[in-house]
């Protein structure tokens, strides 16, 4: 199955909350995950991405943690700030080509 | 910071019209995509093209889509005959190369709507 499962849908938190998101999937020719931010009227942008042989990723206030052996990848974001708000989407690249599967996505409100 | 650019932003047509959508890779990338987002629902892989030729497609990617690369900068869409559900955001992106860890930059899309 080529299928990222993302949870959950949408998710509000208090500024300097850690919002988390869940990704999970069953095939194991993925071996890329990035996570992509996208603001309303913009494309994807790439935010943060890691490798199954990593168990966990920080870029500023982004870690991915890495669960290989549950198939699972989660993105938490330390000190939300209102700018945070946005929709994002885990994603996984197939092996055998270099297209991305996308989740469903998770729209995230950070109140101020 | 270059940028993927893609025209036009919207774009209205009637069912059954042939639609062409353009995306301005970024400079030095060799390979492009397409990807669709029906709204609502998740981003799509359409097809990917490397070389002046398509190296990979999903299901969606039937005989009624084609991608070219007429020229040293743009990569096209068309869609022959656009039905309903062809109503979607459509992404291109593109990467410097290949293989696992080369970055997908994405345009800002361009919203098709058939009537």
């Amino acid at each position: 199955q080529q299928q990222v499962k993302q949870s959950p849908q949408s998710l509000i938190v208090q500024k300097g909350g850690i919002p988390i998101i869940n990704c999970a999937y069953e095939n194991t020719a993925f071996d890329y995950f990035p996570w992509y931010q996208q603001f309303p009227g913009k494309g994807p942008a790439l935010l943060i991405a890691i490798r199954p042989d990593v168990s966990e990723k920080k870029e500023g206030r982004f870690t991915i943690s890495f669960n290989k052996s549950a198939k699972q990848f989660s993105l938490h974001i330390m000190d939300s700030q209102p700018g945070d708000s946005a929709t994002y989407f885990c994603a996984a690249r197939w092996k055998y080509g270099n297209k991305l599967v996308f989740g469903a996505g998770t729209i995230l409100r950070v109140k101020s | 910071e270059p940028e993927v650019t893609q025209t036009p932003s919207h774009q209205v047509t009637q069912m059954g019209q042939e639609v062409i959508l353009r995306c301005v890779p970024i400079s030095n990338h060799l390979y492009f995509y397409w990807y669709r987002q029906i709204l609502g629902q998740k981003v799509e892989f359409l097809v990917s093209f490397y070389n002046n030729e398509i190296s990979e497609k999903s299901e969606i990617f039937d005989d009624q889509f084609s991608v070219e690369r007429p020229d040293g900068s743009n990569f096209t869409l068309k869609i022959r005959s656009t039905k309903l559900e062809d109503s979607a955001m459509y992404f291109c992106a593109s990467s410097v190369s290949g293989g696992r860890g080369k970055t997908q930059y994405f345009g800002p899309g361009t919203r098709l709507l058939v009537l």
